[in-house]
């Protein structure tokens, strides 16, 4: 697959509890962004790496963290999970901070009940 | 926020007919993209333009761009029944291009 690869597509959690998304770039796109999207409305921008270095964040609640690895893949921690986390988490990446042709993921289906 | 008064939240046409979507923003930017997104499916870029443009084409689709009036409108002729999905207007909030910030979106229906 040369598209931006996001595992696991699907998961179930309970309320407190923890998961790991995993966000793969195309190869060689350095710039790697998360997203959170619920109940199909607006993407809410939660947090940008570029070249392992995190640019900016968003909305990212303190329960999480990213981290982006030396092949550039990303992943989220999430902790302490609550209902309201329920969503739709895509990753998107780019060739490089400050160029805007982004190609996201399928997304990851988190589920916290 | 970001962005001003929005676009209409949803549309419904009839297959063949051409459709015209707006956005506005609040903040500078140096692109507005335009993106679709499929149900189940990752936000897919259909057009960038550029602060320095006017107006891009597409195939079936038209961008335009006002810096005065920090607005931007998405056209599609022709419209198909796989045309039917979200439209979301998006700039980069002055960032240069380093994220991408998405404004509430378009449902269109495309009905055949």
């Amino acid at each position: 697959d040369s598209g931006v690869v996001q595992s696991p597509r699907h998961i179930i959690k309970e309320k407190g509890g923890r998961s790991v998304l995993t966000c793969i770039p195309i190869s060689g796109h350095s710039n790697v962004v998360w997203y959170q999207q619920t109940l199909g409305k607006e993407l809410k921008f939660l947090i940008q790496h570029y070249e392992k270095v995190e640019r900016d964040k968003g909305f990212l609640p303190s329960r999480f963290s990213v981290q982006q690895f030396d092949d550039y893949h990303s992943e989220m921690n999430m902790s302490a999970l609550e209902l309201e986390d329920s969503a739709m988490y895509f990753c998107a990446s780019s060739l490089r901070g400050g160029n805007s042709d982004y190609t996201f993921g399928s997304g990851t289906r988190l589920l916290v009940i | 926020s970001q962005w001003g008064e929005e676009n209409l939240q949803a549309l419904s046409i009839q297959e063949g007919e051409d459709v015209t979507m707006n956005c506005s923003y609040k903040t500078y930017t140096t692109v507005v993209q335009w993106y679709r997104q499929k149900s189940g499916k990752g936000p897919a870029q259909l057009i960038l333009i550029r602060s320095n443009e006017r107006e891009k084409r597409s195939g079936r689709l038209r961008a335009t761009l006002d810096t005065s009036s920090q607005s931007s409108s998405l056209s599609i002729t022709g419209t198909l029944a796989t045309d039917t999905a979200v439209y979301f207007c998006a700039t980069d909030a002055g960032t240069g291009g380093y994220k991408v910030v998405f404004g509430s979106g378009t449902r269109l229906l495309v009905s055949p």
